[in-house]
């Protein structure tokens, strides 16, 4: 079965912190995994995904297949950063996601 | 391009009566998936549907839900004699393909079951 965990429900930094937001999961297939954000007031949207191993808004993530995660990293963390991020499966075929339950990131000024 | 548009965005309902969700995909967009969000829970897909077609109906609950993406008009998702476990949101999501393309998300319908 697939399943996401995202062990922060709340997380807290400061402007200009390293922010880190946690995701393992679980697959026995080749994984696709993805973030996607949610800023106050607006509708999901896909931030970046680890087949294009790309930097978005400064943000990155990368598929560790070993320790079964893809966790999102930015060095230095800016107040409209704030915002729910999920982290989401993708086995086999794309539109059938499974999301985690998400992280409330705060950036505080 | 307004994006994909869920309404109503609020709906209450009391218990046994339907619950009508619907979904206008992004244009040029034939693929549509629903998704359910339970509270504290993740999003857990539900159906995929392309115009006239359900594709992948695993995440749907067994009895009084359904779908349907009419050649013309919008998606609708459909439960009835709603209980109060009905309660929470549902998204709507559209792309152009199916395979390997961003899936873009509407708003949600926040649904309430009294």
């Amino acid at each position: 079965a697939q399943r996401v965990t995202q062990p922060e429900k709340l997380l807290s930094v400061f402007k200009g912190a390293p922010v880190e937001l946690k995701c393992n999961y679980s697959y026995s297939g080749s994984p696709e995994l993805f973030w996607y954000v949610q800023y106050s007031r607006q509708r999901l949207q896909l931030l970046l995904r680890h087949i294009s191993r790309e930097s978005i808004k400064g943000f990155t993530a990368d598929l560790n297949k070993g320790e079964t995660s893809f966790h999102l990293k930015k060095p230095f963390a800016q107040e409209e950063d704030s915002a729910m991020y999920y982290c989401a499966l993708g086995g086999g075929s794309n539109y059938k996601l499974t999301f985690g339950k998400g992280t409330l990131l705060t950036v505080n000024p | 391009n307004a994006g994909v548009m869920q309404n109503p965005r609020h709906l209450v309902r009391r218990r046994g009566q339907e619950a009508r969700l619907r979904c206008s995909p992004m244009k040029g967009h034939s693929h549509v998936y629903w998704y359910r969000q339970l509270p504290e829970e993740g999003l857990k897909f539900m159906v995929y549907l392309q115009k006239e077609n359900i594709i992948d109906e695993s995440g749907m609950p067994k009895e009084r839900f359904s779908a349907e993406f009419p050649k013309e008009g919008p998606s609708i998702l459909r439960i009835q004699q709603v209980v109060r476990g009905d309660s929470a949101a549902y998204f709507c999501a559209s792309s152009p393909q199916s395979a390997n393309t961003e899936a873009f998300f509407g708003q949600g319908t926040r649904l309430t079951v009294v």
